[in-house]
């Protein structure tokens, strides 16, 4: 089945330790996301990219970085994760056009201890 | 500019009652609305969309809804619970040109089922 796949599921790191969480797609979708979700809170997009455009949003730490190397594979760098980025992390994707419905993964919950 | 309210952060329901999720949205351009499911520790997964076709959409897990115009209302509704479908339940609305194809979140609301 077409997909959208997160690893790990689970990601302990230390107190600035640099950290990459991972995504990938089957569903060979142009558009690829990143969203942040706290507990109890509804996901806030981080950025996306439109094939190679990167697209930052506005109120994204600096701390957060992303790379996309190909269609397939999206990634979430956090530089020097603080006890506040300890959260659950989402990617999704889409085809671009006029109705862009997105696809989530299963997410990564990450613990900074 | 686009909003979404979800009336109800916390709805309780009985088993083999009817749910009954709200969505109220504002959009300055014609809208498209999804509704999405959350359980615990996983992703969202899309239970239904409008996008400006039938007014009545129907979804997955025995889900539908209603797109009121008039209203500016999107509810969620299903006949009949049941324990599985306990979850968060998220209204998301969306344009379809430039940065209104982003979705812009309700705050969710969390559906308990009661035996």
């Amino acid at each position: 089945d077409a997909m959208v796949i997160q690893n790990p599921r689970y990601q302990v790191t230390q107190f600035g330790k640099p950290v990459t969480l991972s995504c990938s797609q089957t569903l060979n979708h142009n558009v690829m996301y990143w969203y942040q979700q706290k507990s109890s809170q509804a996901p806030k997009l981080l950025f996306h990219y439109y094939d190679k455009d990167f697209n930052n949003e506005a109120d994204t730490p600096d701390n957060f970085q992303s790379r996309r190397p190909n269609t397939s594979f999206c990634f979430l760098d956090i530089r020097s994760p603080g006890l506040g980025d300890a959260a659950m992390y989402l990617c999704a994707t889409s085809k671009a056009g006029p109705i862009e419905t997105q696809y989530f993964g299963p997410g990564t919950r990450l613990l900074v201890l | 500019a686009q909003s979404v309210t979800q009336l109800g952060s916390h709805v309780s329901v009985s088993e083999g009652a009817l749910v009954l999720l709200r969505c109220n949205y504002s959009s300055s351009v014609p809208p498209y609305l999804f509704w999405y499911v959350q359980y615990p520790n996983q992703g969202l997964q899309l239970l239904l969309k409008y996008t400006s076709a039938a007014t009545l959409v129907k979804g997955i897990n025995g889900f539908e809804a209603e797109f009121k115009k008039s209203e500016t209302s999107f509810h969620l509704t299903k006949p009949s619970a049941h324990m599985s479908d306990a979850a968060e339940y998220f209204c998301a609305v969306s344009g379809n040109a430039g940065n209104n194809r982003k979705l812009i979140w309700g705050l969710g609301t969390s559906l308990a089922v009661n035996p």
